[in-house]
């Protein structure tokens, strides 16, 4: 079946500027989840959704991130005012459920370039 | 606080050689460990699981890996690489709500 999708796969923005990345998980999952991939930093925890709920959100880096998933399925990740160190490759993820046990899969990602 | 540690950051082997990535993990608790692959132009993609039982663990392509609680360590091996396996490899350990990541570990194959 299909996986995880993102779109855009590439943007680049100037600094200031919004961004919006969006994700669609895998059907039937019901928990989402982003993640940051950047050069020295590795792969670091934004934020997850439980449904349409998102429980934590202490992962997003400044109050300039948010998310949200609607219908229990797209999600979208914004970055307000974005600066050069926002230059990443944002990765999302679905599992069937939130839990240690439930595999996730990953997205193709959308690498951001601020410039 | 939970963490993973990857130990090799670059690791250069010629085709037929044996692999063995180390991973080392931070918790006292109950486990779940992951091995994910990344290979160039891909998705991270699963490549092996351990949550409970037989402390070895077989994945897709041959890999394997080793859970040994007394060393919290989770390394990857396999036994002959391939020029394909070249890519970069993430430990990962699974906690409530998220994956926690090792930095990874860039595997080059040379043919």
């Amino acid at each position: 079946g299909a996986g995880v999708s993102q779109s855009p796969s590439n943007k680049v923005t100037e600094k200031g500027k919004d961004v919006e990345l969006r994700c669609d998980p895998i059907s039937g999952h019901t928990a989402l989840y982003w993640y940051r991939q950047s050069l020295g930093q590795g792969l670091e925890f934004l934020i997850y959704f439980q449904g349409n709920s998102a429980p934590d959100k202490s992962g997003l880096p400044s109050d300039r991130f948010s998310a949200e998933r609607t219908g229990g399925s797209v999600s979208t990740l914004t970055i307000q005012r974005t600066q050069q160190e926002d230059s990443a490759v944002y990765l999302c993820a679905s599992s069937l459920a939130v839990g240690q046990g439930y595999e996730q899969y990953f997205g193709p990602g959308t690498r951001l370039t601020v410039t | 606080a939970q963490s993973v540690s990857q130990h090799n950051h670059h690791v250069i082997l010629s085709e037929a050689a044996s692999l063995e990535l180390g991973c080392n993990y931070s918790y006292g608790g109950t486990v779940n460990l992951f091995w994910y692959v990344q290979y160039p132009g891909q998705h991270l993609q699963l490549l092996l699981k351990y949550f409970s039982g037989d402390p070895l663990v077989k994945g897709i392509k041959g890999f394997e890996a080793e859970f040994i609680k007394s060393k919290f360590s989770f390394n990857l091996r396999k036994p002959s690489v391939q020029w394909s396996d070249t890519a970069e490899y993430f430990c990962a350990f699974g906690a409530t709500n998220k994956l926690i990541f090792g930095t990874g570990t860039l595997l080059a194959v040379q043919p």
